[in-house]
């Protein structure tokens, strides 16, 4: 099983909303991450987690918090988004950081700030 | 640093015709190669990766790279291409000691006409 998964797929959300979205792998992978990607532009790294352990921030504002509560799953909690912030976020895990091994990425969630 | 110049921002191309993108990048260290797909409204998937070894490297759905180290370049072939291949097309490398950081390439959108 190489599957990552996302919910939710779509979401709406206004300014002064609390949301959260959630991604889940089963197959024992140590390093997970999370993406923004804008339409039309590659995906930019937001953060890692390395056994279960956040590793690296790339500079994301604190309305963004990243949560990995197991293993397998990694949340990404949402407050106070600006609507700059509507974007496709994915999810990708791997080995570990470390390794040669392929970062595999889920199918995303899209999101709408109002 | 690291970084990936895709020149083709679109390549249209006829049904059963082969088709090149191109990916060209620049390093001062030891780097792993990718490419990876991403069809319309999903995540990214992995085309294929250059790890070492034989320079010709196979994927799946029929694509090829060439890694080529003189010239910095890693493009992605397909003899034949079908409706089913439109998508985006990203070049990324990361560092050969750390995989964590993918530098990614702009992204090339591969548009089949009938």
């Amino acid at each position: 099983d190489t599957e990552v998964t996302q919910t939710p797929k779509h979401l709406v959300m206004g300014m002064t909303n609390k949301k959260s979205l959630k991604c889940e792998q089963h197959m024992g992978h140590r390093a997970m991450y999370w993406y923004k990607q804008k339409a039309k532009k590659p995906p930019e790294l937001m953060f890692v987690y390395s056994y279960e352990k956040l590793s690296i921030n790339e500079s994301v504002p604190s309305r963004f918090s990243p949560e990995c509560p197991n293993s397998s799953l990694l949340n990404l909690h949402l407050h106070a988004l600006q609507p700059e912030d509507s974007a496709l976020y994915l999810c990708a895990s791997s080995q570990d950081p470390k390794s040669t091994d392929t970062q595999y990425f889920g199918p995303g969630t899209r999101l709408t700030v109002l | 640093a690291q970084s990936v110049t895709q020149l083709d921002s679109q390549v249209p191309v006829f049904e059963e015709a082969p088709v090149e993108l191109r990916c060209n990048y620049s390093s001062s260290v030891s780097v792993y190669l990718f490419w990876y797909v991403q069809y319309p409204n999903q995540g990214l998937q992995l085309l294929l990766k250059y790890l070492s070894g034989s320079t010709l490297v196979k994927g799946i759905n029929g694509f090829e790279a060439e890694f080529n180290k003189s010239q910095t370049s890693f493009h992605l072939r397909k003899p034949s291409v079908h409706i089913s291949d439109t998508a985006e097309y990203f070049c990324a490398v990361s560092r050969a000691d750390s995989n964590y950081q993918l530098i990614w390439g702009a992204g090339t959108k591969l548009i089949i006409k009938p």
